[in-house]
């Protein structure tokens, strides 16, 4: 069966820095990644997303993460944080032609002043 | 178009007693899924309906149960409630079977006294 692990319960950053949020998965056949992120008292809204092709996936607020086969990770990267990125990240996995997604604990992203 | 739609967003109840919640999806949208949220076990997947059927239940006893309607809509019921049922229960939209399509509603948050 397929897991995700997200190695870091909360990672703290100060604003304009670089942040690398980790995830590895488990499976032993292809699969679909995610990532999601939670704001305070809301609902999880999809950030990013690797089907296939370019391994390398951006989202529209300038995060990006690189799926690594070999390493079995999907870590999301941010060159600058800003404050509004204050949330809670989730990596998830899908097997290609399952239909449930299998989400990570969460890493908590605190940005610092 | 609408988002997905979660009733109630806040629900207090005491041990032994039942509850419903319900869910809309987005318009279009054949294919709903729930998911349970606490701090100590992350996000866990219960169940997924597309079309009125139960097509993918996660390992939870058998007091979770839910249901669709013919309009999409989505209920979940647990009965015999725990302290240990307290918890963010979230449902998830998607147009047909592509599991990277979900879009998530905000959350009923559940507190079992």
């Amino acid at each position: 069966a397929q897991s995700v692990t997200q190695l870091d319960s909360q990672v703290p950053v100060f604003e304009e820095a670089p942040v690398e949020l980790r995830c590895n998965y488990s499976s032993s056949v292809s699969v679909y990644l995610f990532w999601y992120v939670q704001y305070p008292n809301q609902g999880l809204q999809l950030l990013l997303k690797y089907l296939s092709g370019s391994t390398l996936v951006e989202s529209i607020n300038g995060f990006e993460a690189e799926f690594n086969k070999s390493q079995t990770s999907f870590h999301l990267r941010k060159p600058s944080v800003h404050i509004s990125d204050t949330a809670e990240y989730f990596c998830a996995v899908s097997v290609m032609g399952d239909d449930k997604i299998i989400f990570g604990k969460g890493t908590r992203l605190h940005i610092l002043p | 178009k609408a988002g997905v739609t979660q009733t109630p967003r806040y629900l207090i109840k005491t041990r032994g007693q039942q509850v419903t919640l319900s869910c809309s999806p987005i318009s279009g949208h054949r294919s709903v899924s729930w998911y349970q949220q606490t701090p100590g076990q992350g996000l866990q997947f219960l169940f997924e309906y597309f079309s009125e059927t139960q097509r993918n239940k996660g390992n939870f006893p058998g007091r979770f149960s839910g249901r669709q309607f013919s309009n999409s809509r989505s209920e979940m019921n647990v009965s015999t409630l725990e302290l240990g049922d307290s918890a963010l229960y979230l449902c998830a939209s998607s147009p047909g079977q592509r599991i990277d399509e979900q879009f998530f509603g905000p959350g009923t948050r559940l507190t079992v006294l």
